[in-house]
């Protein structure tokens, strides 16, 4: 079976500092990785994916995010966070071999200071 | 990138009734599509999946007579949630594959007060 875990349940960060959301996932094969964020009262948008080649991957917003195979983790990070990065974000793993099911972490608040 | 419509965005309907969600992938062919249940401050549950022309798949400990799902056409499913009680007011989420894709995209979710 998949499983996500994001170990903290809210992170905060002065506006301009960088901002780091951690994700450890456990799966039988070879992951694919997403994060998403939400907004109040809104769905999930997408933010980055990796499925295969560069460790490192750049999605929306300046958020990147890096494959660690022997960590198992997927950690979010942007180098200098805004006050609009203030949101839920999830980390989710998908396996092709469950039927292309996502399972998603618990969720981590983020709030980002002035 | 895809995009997903849900309608409504909110609605309440009394005891007993039922309420039908629908989601759209308006840019884009899905033949496989997710339902998630939210509840507040907490992670998404998978509901159901969703493929067209067959049955959905339901996950263990949802009532597939209580959450009706039907998935008629490549770009639309639909929720029903049937003698809705209070407990099963939520935030409800659809999700869809772009054929051939990798990336499952999300619809704004829909709300459901049952009062």
């Amino acid at each position: 079976a998949q499983s996500v875990a994001q170990p903290e349940d809210q992170v905060n960060v002065a506006e301009g500092n960088p901002l780091t959301v951690k994700c450890t996932y456990s799966v039988s094969g070879n992951p694919y990785l997403f994060w998403y964020v939400q907004y109040p009262n809104r769905g999930l948008q997408f933010l980055l994916k990796y499925i295969t080649g560069d460790n490192l991957v750049k999605g929306s917003y300046g958020f990147e995010a890096e494959f660690n195979k022997s960590q198992t983790s997927f950690h979010l990070k942007k180098p200098s966070a805004l006050v609009s990065d203030s949101a839920l974000y999830f980390c989710a793993v998908r396996d092709r071999a469950a039927g292309n099911k996502l399972t998603f972490g618990g969720g981590t608040r983020v709030l980002v200071k002035p | 990138g895809a995009v997903v419509s849900q309608h409504p965005s909110w609605v309440i309907c009394k005891s007993g009734t039922s309420v039908k969600i629908e989601c759209r992938s308006l840019d884009f062919q899905a033949t496989t599509m997710f339902w998630y249940r939210q509840f507040p401050k907490q992670s998404l549950m998978l509901m159901a999946t969703s493929n067209e022309g067959s049955k959905a798949t339901y996950e263990q400990g949802v009532e597939k007579d209580k959450f009706l799902i039907n998935h008629a056409s490549l770009t639309l499913s639909t929720l029903t949630v049937t003698s809705a009680h209070p407990e099963d007011s939520s935030f409800y989420i659809c999700s869809a594959i772009r054929g051939g894709g990798n990336t499952i995209y999300f619809g704004e979710g829909s709300w459901l007060t049952v009062v």
